[in-house]
C-alpha cells in the first residue's frame, strides 16, 4: 500500500513561471519529508527537506510546504528554468533506527523555453 | 560531498545467475539501503542495514539478499537471477539518527536476459 503518493506523472511548465509539485501521505507518523531531483542516468539527488514542526522551508528558487492536517506537501519551484526539467520524487519518514524513508512514484517536469 | 560508488553502470546477466552488486560510500555513514526503480513504482525498498553486519528486509525482499561486512560497503545479491528483476537498482546512505537526508549513488540498470 502506497503510503507517499504523487498523482501528477508529469507536468510542464513554461520558463520563467511557477513550478507546483505536489505529494500526499497517508502516514500521520510521518515527521520528515525530503524532495530528491532525478536526471536521466543519474542516481538522485537531494533537493530539500522539512520537518513535521514547520510548514514551510526556503531555498533559493525552491520552497516546500506542509499541510499536515491534510497530509499534503509540495514543491513551488520559482522561476522555473530548463535545466529543472527532471523527475521530483517526495518522499518521507518516522523517526525510527535505520532512518527509512517511503517514496513516492515521481513527477516528471519540463520546463519549456 | 558525499561519494556513493556503485560498481557497474550497466549489466546484463542469464536467468539463474548468481549477481553481485556492490556499493560503497565514503562518509562513515552508518545507514545503507538497497532500492531498486521501476517505471510507474518509484522506488522500492528492498534492504537495508543500519549497523555493520545487520541488515533489515524493506518492501520487497523476496529473491535477494545483502551483506554488510564492513562500514563502508553494502552489497546486494540476486541469489538466481529472474528476468523480472530488471531494472534499475539504487544504493543510498546516510548517517544514522532522525531526520538525515539519503545520499544516493548513480545506479545500475541490471538486465537479466
Amino acid at each position: 500500500d502506497q503510503q507517499v503518493k504523487q498523482n501528477s506523472p508529469s507536468l510542464s511548465v513554461q520558463e520563467g513561471r511557477i513550478s507546483i509539485l505536489n505529494c500526499d501521505y497517508t502516514n500521520s507518523m510521518f515527521d520528515y519529508f525530503l524532495w530528491y531531483k532525478k536526471y536521466p542516468a543519474e542516481g538522485p539527488t537531494f533537493l530539500i527537506s522539512i520537518s513535521s514542526i514547520k510548514d514551510k522551508n526556503e531555498d533559493g528558487r525552491f520552497t516546500v510546504f506542509l499541510n499536515k492536517s491534510a497530509k499534503h506537501l509540495s514543491l513551488h519551484i520559482v522561476p522555473s528554468q530548463p535545466g529543472d526539467s527532471a523527475v521530483y520524487f517526495c518522499a518521507a519518514s518516522e523517526t525510527l533506527p535505520g532512518n527509512q524513508f517511503y517514496f513516492g512514484t515521481g513527477t516528471s517536469l519540463t520546463v519549456i523555453p | 560531498d558525499v561519494k556513493v560508488t556503485q560498481s557497474s553502470r550497466y549489466l546484463v546477466k542469464r536467468t539463474g545467475e548468481k549477481v553481485f552488486l556492490e556499493c560503497v560510500q565514503d562518509m562513515d555513514h552508518e545507514n545503507m539501503f538497497w532500492y531498486r526503480q521501476d517505471p510507474g513504482l518509484g522506488l522500492r525498498l528492498i534492504y537495508f542495514s543500519y549497523d555493520v553486519k545487520m541488515k533489515e528486509k524493506g518492501d520487497i525482499p523476496e529473491g535477494y539478499s545483502v551483506s554488510r561486512e564492513k562500514k563502508e560497503r553494502f552489497s546486494l545479491i540476486l541469489e538466481s537471477a529472474s528476468t523480472n528483476q530488471t531494472s534499475m537498482y539504487l544504493c543510498a546512505s546516510s548517517f544514522g539518527g532522525a531526520s538525515q537526508p539519503q545520499h544516493f549513488g548513480d545506479g545500475t540498470r541490471l538486465s537479466i536476459l
